[in-house]
C-alpha cells in the first residue's frame, strides 16, 4: 500500500540551527501538507502546497519557515533558526485532490524535533 | 472560525468495554467529519469519515455517526481490546479549505 515517508524520524538540535525534515508524498498525490504536534498537545495545521507553491498557512507558519518541492519527489520543511517552542513532532501528508472535501489525508509517520 | 471539541483523557477501559469518545464541532457549511488514530510510536491513520448528516462511518469494529443538529460525531465501539490503546482525533474538513481542523485528540488505555 502506498505511504508517506518521512525522515529524519528524529533530530536533535541546537537553537539557532537550521532544520530542514523530508517528505516523499504518495506518487500521485497533488496537495501535500505539514502539521506539527507539539508534545500532548494537538495536531496543528502550518501549510498546504499545490502546484509548486503555498496554497494556505497558518499564523504560526511565519518567515522562519519555508516549504519546497526540489524535485518530483520530495516536499521539504526548512525551519531557518530554531528555537525551543519549535520542538515538536513535524507530520507530511498528502492528498489526491481538493476540490472534493470529503478527500482524506495521508499521514506520515513523522519527525520528531527537539530543540536544544 | 472552524473548531473541534473532543472529551478529555485520558480514558482508561477494562478489555471488552464499550467505548464512547465525544466529538462536536463548529463549521460554517457542511464539512466532512474524519476520526483519526494514533497508535503508539506512530503517525495519524484514518480509522473511519462521514460526509454528510446522518452517516454512519464504521471501520474495525468503530463507527461514528454525523449528528447535524446537535453538531457531533461521537466514536463509539461495541467492545475494546488491548490492541485499540491508542489516541483518537477527531476531524473536520470544509468545502471551502484545504486543510484539516483537529481536536485536541483522546488517549485510550485498555487493560487486560
Amino acid at each position: 500500500e502506498p505511504e508517506v515517508t518521512q525522515t529524519p524520524s528524529h533530530q536533535v538540535t541546537q537553537m539557532g540551527q537550521e532544520v530542514i525534515l523530508r517528505c516523499v508524498p504518495i506518487s500521485n498525490h497533488l496537495y501535500f501538507y505539514w502539521y506539527r504536534q507539539i508534545l500532548g498537545q494537538k495536531v496543528e495545521f502550518l501549510v498546504s502546497f499545490y502546484n509548486n507553491e503555498i496554497s494556505e498557512k497558518s499564523e504560526i507558519f511565519d518567515d522562519q519557515f519555508s516549504v519546497e518541492r526540489p524535485d518530483g519527489s520530495n516536499f521539504t520543511l526548512k525551519i531557518r533558526s530554531t528555537k525551543l517552542e519549535d520542538s515538536a513532532m513535524y507530520f507530511c501528508a498528502s492528498s489526491e485532490e481538493r476540490a472534493r472535501r470529503s478527500g482524506e489525508l495521508f499521514f506520515g509517520e513523522g519527525s520528531r524535533l527537539t530543540v536544544l | 472560525g472552524d473548531s473541534v471539541t473532543q472529551m478529555e483523557g485520558p480514558v482508561t477501559l477494562s478489555e471488552e468495554a464499550f467505548l464512547t469518545i465525544n466529538c462536536t464541532y463548529t463549521a460554517t457549511g457542511y464539512p466532512s467529519l474524519f476520526w483519526y488514530v494514533q497508535y503508539p510510536g506512530e503517525g495519524l491513520q484514518l480509522l473511519l469519515k462521514a460526509t454528510k448528516a446522518d452517516d454512519k462511518g464504521s471501520n474495525k469494529g468503530f463507527e461514528a455517526t454525523y449528528r447535524k443538529e446537535t453538531t457531533s460525531f461521537h466514536l463509539e465501539k461495541g467492545s475494546v481490546q488491548v490492541s485499540d490503546s491508542a489516541v483518537y482525533f477527531c476531524a473536520l474538513r470544509n468545502n471551502y479549505g484545504q486543510n484539516f481542523v483537529f481536536g485536541p485528540g483522546t488517549r485510550l488505555s485498555v487493560l487486560p
